[in-house]
């Protein structure tokens, strides 16, 4: 049973465009989220986090929503770079333990 | 499918000791494996990375003499944490990668007294 899921195995934008990328988790005891980016042969780097008691947090091109009572929460960088391109984990932690989804693969397209 | 598992899950030992954590790709071969250390609400910190049949590569900063990688086959890793202390104490989680994709272990709550 995946308790953090991420619906989408790859998505391609248009550089200069939007990019935005889904999680949904199941349990509702997690009470911090975080996203992680990793390129090829690369361990994943942090990237941006949220506390449960926020629904929006944001740190330059990254802005990371959180929606508690549809347990979703969101990734949008804008302007989306090729640099960007990567395979990006949405992590949901609480009670001891963190909970990664399989991640999504993000081409940005000239 | 894509299953990584850890061994064990938790875990409480004496100040002094070493510890053996265990990582297993349980339906997939993994080429390269990957240590993290994680940090209460905090970021992911990559200890090492570890492929197969070679030694593995430490970040810098990790002391590769206390923290003991070995990658023995395409579905195993070990990390041992030699003579632990209180400061060891932590959550440690590994990945497999048997491409592009990576996939995480639950994780080993480490707890040193």
């Amino acid at each position: 049973d995946q308790q953090v899921k991420q619906n989408s195995p790859s998505l391609s934008v248009q550089e200069g465009r939007i990019s935005i990328l889904n999680c949904d988790y199941t349990n509702s005891m997690f009470d911090y989220f975080l996203w992680y980016k990793k390129y090829p042969a690369e361990g994943p780097t942090f990237l941006i986090s949220i506390s449960s008691i926020k629904d929006k947090n944001e740190d330059g091109r990254f802005t990371v929503f959180l929606n508690k009572s549809a347990k979703h929460l969101s990734l949008h960088i804008v302007p989306s770079q090729p640099g960007d391109s990567a395979v990006y984990f949405c992590a949901a932690s609480g009670d001891d333990k963190i909970i990664f989804g399989k991640g999504t693969r993000l081409h940005i397209l000239p | 499918g894509a299953v990584v598992s850890q061994h064990p899950s938790w875990v409480i030992c004496k100040s002094g000791t070493s510890v053996k954590i265990e990582c297993r790709s349980l339906d997939f071969q993994a080429t390269t494996m990957f240590w993290y250390r994680q940090f209460p609400k905090q970021s992911l910190m990559l200890m090492a990375t570890s492929n197969e049949g070679s030694k593995a590569t430490y970040e810098q900063g990790v002391e590769k003499d206390k923290f003991l990688i070995n990658h023995a086959s395409l579905t195993l890793s070990t990390l041992t944490v030699t003579s632990a202390h209180p400061e060891d104490s932590s959550f440690y989680i590994c990945s497999a990668s048997p491409g592009w994709e990576q996939y995480f272990g639950p994780g080993t709550r480490l707890t040193v007294t």
